[in-house]
């Protein structure tokens, strides 16, 4: 079982859609969660941290649930830039953080 | 964010020669930086642990002989890819993570190789 499952997608949403990725990761003892983005052939950039209140920044909303391990991401009002890989990252306590294998988004105009 | 920078940004060589990627923290000194790579269309994978002024730690798979790593101070680690060859032709990635509670990682803009 990987450390961290995300559905692979794609996910083909239109303009203006709101598209919810979940993330599971199997380390009960991991201590800090992220969401990054990676573009087609560039890195992956930091979108935002995730705090067991849940946070929102903008039309991203992050939530947590350390019970059930699991880990989401929402976007509201999708914009075509948002087209991109979603890597669901959690802080395992190794040096490395452990990164899932990304969830893709392709929005439509 | 945190800034990690990277060059080349792109390289091409020839079969059997040898190719260094440096990884530069620019505004914060880390003690500790990764080196990925990732082929298209599949996951980052986690190559090796930079570590100052010590030995690299591989991960399994990994030769250590081919893929070299030099940790010579707070803000410099570089990847030399020796004899390279066909199969190594990859996106090669440098981060680094920052001393903060959540221990965020920084990523550099990676290096495109291309060994013909």
């Amino acid at each position: 079982r990987k450390e961290v499952e995300q559905d692979p997608g794609p996910f083909n949403v239109p303009e203006g859609a709101t598209v919810a990725f979940n993330c599971t990761y199997s380390n009960s003892a991991s201590q800090s969660f992220f969401w990054y983005r990676q573009d087609c052939r560039k890195e992956p950039k930091l979108l935002m941290s995730v705090y067991s209140s849940g946070n929102e920044d903008g039309r991203f909303t992050a939530q947590l649930n350390r019970a059930s391990q699991y880990i989401s991401l929402l976007i509201r009002d999708s914009k075509l830039s948002d087209s991109a890989t979603y890597l669901c990252v959690v802080n395992t306590g190794r040096r490395a953080l452990t990164f899932g294998s990304g969830t893709r988004l392709q929005v439509q105009p | 964010g945190a800034v990690v920078s990277q060059h080349p940004s792109r390289v091409i060589c020839k079969s059997g020669t040898s190719v260094k990627i440096e990884c530069r923290s620019l505004d914060f000194q880390a003690t500790t930086m990764f080196w990925y790579r990732q082929f298209p269309k599949q996951s980052l994978m986690l190559m090796a642990t930079s570590n100052e002024g010590s030995k690299a730690t591989y991960e399994q798979g990994v030769e250590k002989d081919k893929f070299l790593i030099n940790h010579a101070s707070l803000t410099l680690s570089t990847l030399t890819v020796t004899s390279a060859h066909p199969e190594d032709s990859s996106f090669y990635i440098c981060s680094a993570r920052v001393r903060t509670a959540l221990g965020e990682q920084f990523f550099g803009p990676g290096t495109r190789l291309t060994v013909l």
